[in-house]
């Protein structure tokens, strides 16, 4: 089975511009979650998708958004850069099934420079 | 709000060496705990994950145990390896499962020749 995908690796915007990543889960998972990876503040949880639906959400400021498709692959997108949304971005899925099956799967994460 | 500690913050250790990274949670009310390593601008790898009714899981090497009262959770490294040498990050999940992760603050580990 194929693992979790994001694209792209590396991304370098301008404060202010708006940026758009993309998580593919394994297949057959129907879970994808975003978080945020910083060397001051660690791994905090962005939001999770389920069957097309946004089922949690962390505590981020409004420019920051998600969806995801028919085909369970996700889409964030950060709006109005700022310099401290740089970060590793990565994406996990799992099948969001309860009880046992909240195992997640991460992709290797988006690398993004605000500059 | 649940707060997720690990210590040490950095460990350096000799190859061949058994060790503990130690996990510690301030909200016993967990659905699961995860172990997860991961490589220098790398994604996260899943080692092993406790289920809350479990106390320990194991998998070749590596053995976590979890205490839910207590709040703690070691992972156990048996005969460690270069290879081994990683940033190691523990994460539960809250009541009732979800995918809402609450990480730790992680163990960075490095195994010298």
């Amino acid at each position: 089975k194929a693992g979790v995908t994001q694209t792209p690796r590396y991304l370098i915007k301008t404060r202010g511009q708006q940026v758009t990543l993309s998580c593919s889960p394994i297949s057959g998972h129907r879970s994808v979650s975003w978080y945020q990876q910083t060397p001051g503040q660690g791994l905090q949880f962005l939001f999770e998708y389920f069957s097309e639906t946004q089922r949690n959400k962390g505590n981020f400021p409004g420019r920051f958004s998600g969806r995801q498709f028919s085909n369970s692959r996700s889409e964030m997108n950060v709006s109005t850069l700022e310099l401290g949304d740089s970060a590793l971005y990565l994406c996990a899925s799992s099948d969001g099934l309860a009880p046992s099956s909240y195992e997640q799967y991460f992709g290797p994460g988006t690398r993004l420079t605000v500059t | 709000k649940q707060e997720v500690t690990q210590i040490p913050a950095a460990l350096s250790v000799p190859e061949g060496e058994n060790l503990v990274l130690n996990c510690s949670f301030t909200d016993s009310a967990i659905y699961n705990l995860q172990w997860f390593r991961q490589d220098p601008g790398k994604g996260l790898t899943s080692l092993l994950l406790i289920q809350s009714s479990q106390r320990e899981q194991t998998s070749g090497r590596l053995n976590a145990s979890l205490d839910k009262s207590s709040g703690r959770s070691t992972l156990y490294i048996a005969a460690s390896q270069p290879g081994d040498s990683a940033t190691y990050l523990c994460a539960v999940s809250p009541p009732g499962g979800g995918n809402k992760l609450t990480f730790g603050t992680g163990t960075q580990l490095k195994v010298e020749l």
